[in-house]
C-alpha cells in the first residue's frame, strides 16, 4: 500500500515569492491534515479536511496561507507571499475518519522542506 | 488546553542497551490517547507505540515499551536492545479520546536520541 506522498521534498525561495506544497493521501482516507513543523518543535496542525469541506482551519494564518482539497482526494498548501519565518517543514498526514478509535491513526508523508530566503 | 512536555532535548545510548524517553503531559480529560512517534532524518513521522488511557497495562511492541502512569500523568518510552535505526527524533503526543477536536495531535518538542556503536 502506498503511502502519504507529498512534493516537493525541498524548495527554496525568495520572501514575498508564492509557494504551493501538493499531497495525496493513502488511498480511502478521507481525512487529511496539514502540520507546520519548526525547527527544534513537533508538528502543529494547520488544517484538517474531511472530504473537501475544511473542517478545522482555525490555526491557518489566512492572510497568506490557503488550501484546497478539490474532489476530497489531493489536496494543496499555498503560501502567497512567504516570509522569512516561514522556513520550515510542511507535513501532510492521512487518516481513514476523524473520530476516536484505532482506525483514526494519523499516517504522515515526509514533508516539504521551505526555505525562504 | 493540553500540554506535552520532554525534558530531555537530547539522549545517547550505547548499542544493544537500554534507554528511557521522558514525557509528560497536562489535561483535564479522563479519555485519551498517547503516541511516541519515530521521526529520522527523512522526516516521516512513524508511529512507534499508541497507549489508551482506559487501559492500565502497558503497551509493548517488540523492542519498544511504555511507562503508563495516569496518576502522575507521565508516559515515558523504553527501548531496549538499541539499535543503530533506532537513531531518530522521538516525539511524544496526546489526543483527546472523544468530543469535537478528538483528532487533533498534540506533540512536545521531541528528543534526540543518538545511538552509539
Amino acid at each position: 500500500e502506498a503511502g502519504v506522498v507529498q512534493s516537493p521534498r525541498y524548495k527554496i525561495i525568495e520572501k514575498k515569492q508564492p509557494v504551493a506544497f501538493w499531497c495525496n493521501p493513502i488511498s480511502g482516507h478521507n481525512t487529511l491534515y496539514w502540520y507546520l513543523q519548526n525547527l527544534g518543535q513537533g508538528p502543529e496542525l494547520l488544517i484538517r479536511y474531511e472530504n473537501e469541506e475544511a473542517v478545522d482551519d482555525s490555526q491557518l494564518p489566512k492572510d497568506r496561507f490557503s488550501a484546497e482539497r478539490l474532489k476530497g482526494v489531493d489536496s494543496t498548501l499555498k503560501i502567497q507571499p512567504a516570509e522569512l519565518g516561514d522556513s520550515a517543514v510542511y507535513l501532510c498526514a492521512s487518516s481513514l475518519g476523524g473520530g476516536r478509535g484505532a482506525y483514526n491513526e494519523q499516517f504522515f508523508g515526509p514533508g516539504t522542506r521551505l526555505t525562504v530566503l | 488546553a493540553q500540554t506535552v512536555t520532554q525534558s530531555q532535548p537530547e539522549m545517547s545510548v550505547q548499542e544493544a542497551e537500554t534507554v528511557t524517553l521522558s514525557c509528560t503531559y497536562d489535561t483535564s480529560e479522563s479519555d485519551y490517547y498517547l503516541f511516541w512517534y519515530k521521526q529520522p532524518p527523512s522526516r516521516q513521522m512513524i508511529l512507534v507505540i499508541r497507549q489508551e488511557a482506559y487501559k492500565q497495562q502497558n503497551a509493548t511492541e517488540n523492542r519498544f515499551s511504555v511507562n503508563f502512569q495516569k496518576a502522575a500523568k507521565s508516559f515515558s518510552l523504553k527501548i531496549s536492545d538499541s539499535q543503530l535505526g533506532d537513531a531518530a527524533m522521538y516525539f511524544c503526543a496526546y489526543r483527546r479520546g472523544r468530543g469535537g477536536s478528538n483528532y487533533k495531535l498534540t506533540f512536545g518538542k521531541g528528543t534526540l536520541l543518538t545511538v552509539n556503536p
